[in-house]
């Protein structure tokens, strides 16, 4: 089965400061990966994914991502925090397809609410 | 432009009364789905379609149905039976899985749904 767990509801950082969100999966098989970024009253938008190639994944908006097998983590990261980075963060975690006749079904994790101050 | 349309953007509700919500996307996804969000609790799984004529149940159901008469739209109704209707409602679509396909989801922009 998959589950993902996001440390951290919210976080807190100042402008300009290291962004670091973390995220840790458990997988019955190799897993495909994803970070969604939410604003206030909008859907989704996908900042990046890792689907098994590098393990170190750019998105946009400066963002990346690393995936950490050994620590079964794909934390979130941005050197420099922007004001306009302020929005709720999700993880996600591709469910085994053999178990779902083929639909690409995601596991989110609970979210993280990212504040940015001056 | 490509992408997905939900309506309406917010809504509300007298209990006892069902309420559909649009989603209609042309994107060329065979799939569908329907996310409920709530705050603190991430996105959970109502319903989700392969096929046209074809949707299983996610993992809280109950209290909503769907239809798929084609392919590009994929409309919710929240039923009276839903203890707790009120929430943020999100339509995905994607291509269905295999070969290359990592299972990215595409999202619309939500409905808000406020029972009174």
């Amino acid at each position: 089965a998959q589950s993902v767990t996001q440390l951290g509801s919210h976080v807190s950082v100042s402008e300009g400061a290291l962004v670091l969100l973390r995220c840790n999966y458990s997988s019955s098989v190799p897993p495909y990966l994803f970070w969604y970024v939410q604003y206030p009253n909008q859907g989704l938008q996908l900042l990046l994914k890792y689907t098994s190639a590098a393990t170190l994944v750019k998105g946009i908006n400066g963002f990346e991502a690393e995936f950490k097998k050994s620590e079964t983590s794909f934390h979130l990261t941005k050197p420099s925090a922007h004001m306009s980075d302020a929005a709720e963060y999700f993880c996600a975690v591709r469910g085994d397809v053999r178990f779902s006749g083929g639909y690409n079904k995601l596991i989110f994790g609970a979210g993280t609410r990212l504040a940015v101050h001056p | 432009d490509g992408g997905i349309t939900q309506s309406p953007k917010y809504l509300f509700r007298k209990e006892g009364q069902n309420v559909t919500l649009s989603c209609e996307q042309n994107l060329n996804h065979d799939a569908m789905y329907w996310y409920r969000q709530d705050p603190g609790q991430g996105l959970r799984l109502i319903y989700y379609s392969q096929i046209v004529n074809d949707f299983q149940k996610g993992d809280i159901a109950e209290g909503y149905s769907v239809s798929r008469e084609k392919k590009e739209s994929f409309p919710l109704t929240v039923t009276s039976a839903q203890k707790n209707p009120t929430a943020f409602y999100l339509c995905a679509s994607s291509m269905v899985a295999g070969g290359t396909n990592t299972g990215e989801l595409f999202f619309g922009e939500g409905s808000r749904l406020t029972v009174l």
